[in-house]
């Protein structure tokens, strides 16, 4: 069975400019949880989508938007983009809405250079 | 505002020894606690998880004990093999938030020694 994919696996940006970040979840699961992790600290909780619909959103500006599709793959969108925004940005299913975290799988992530 | 703290960047041990990671936490509202390990170029993989109505659970060469009294968790790997050299990370989950949010630590990089 095919784990949590995300896609591209590097990006490299310019300040300014916009990105879309993309996953696809485990078969079957309806949460996804995006997380970002600045070199040195530990990932860092995003969103949570369930069932399309925002479940819970951390402390992020409003540049940063995400959004899931009928068929429960995300995008994470990042406009205006920071020399700070650089950093490995993870991707994480789970078939539950809220509880039971360490049924959370994480994917390989997306490596996001900002120049 | 670290709510999750892993002080120690770095552990080095001899194969066949003990591991210990520790991580400490400061928000009440912690009630489920895990542990990640990650390699380079891999997302992080669940290791083994601790409710807060134990103090202990074990899995295999895995142990995690929680102190909830000193808001204190750790780790406890024997005997530590090659292939456990990875960055480990601490999480916690305030549940009955309505989200599966977890607050991770630093991390801590254990380098096993042969």
């Amino acid at each position: 069975d095919a784990g949590v994919t995300q896609s591209p696996t590097h990006l490299i940006k310019t300040r300014g400019q916009h990105v879309t970040l993309r996953c696809s979840p485990i078969s079957g699961h309806k949460s996804v949880s995006w997380y970002q992790q600045v070199l040195g600290q530990g990932p860092q909780f995003i969103f949570q989508y369930y069932e399309k619909e925002e479940r819970g959103r951390g402390n992020f500006p409003d540049r940063f938007s995400a959004r899931q599709f009928p068929n429960y793959s995300s995008e994470l969108n990042v406009n205006a983009l920071l020399l700070g925004d650089s950093a490995l940005y993870l991707c994480a299913s789970s078939s539950r809405p809220s509880g039971n975290v360490d049924t959370q799988y994480f994917g390989p992530g997306t490596r996001l250079t900002v120049l | 505002d670290q709510q999750v703290k892993q002080n120690s960047p770095s552990l080095s041990v001899q194969e066949g020894r003990i591991s210990i990671l520790n991580c400490d936490y400061t928000n009440s509202m912690f009630d489920y606690f895990l542990w990640y390990k990650k390699y380079p170029a891999e997302g992080p993989t669940f290791l083994i998880s601790i409710s807060s109505i134990k103090d202990k659970n074990e899995d295999g060469r895995f142990t995690v004990f929680l102190n909830k009294s000193a808001k204190h968790l750790s780790l406890h790997i024997v005997p530590s093999q090659p292939g456990d050299s990875a960055v480990y990370f601490c999480a916690a989950s305030p549940t009955g938030q309505g989200a599966q949010k977890l607050v991770f630590g630093q991390g801590t990089r254990l380098t096993i020694n042969p």
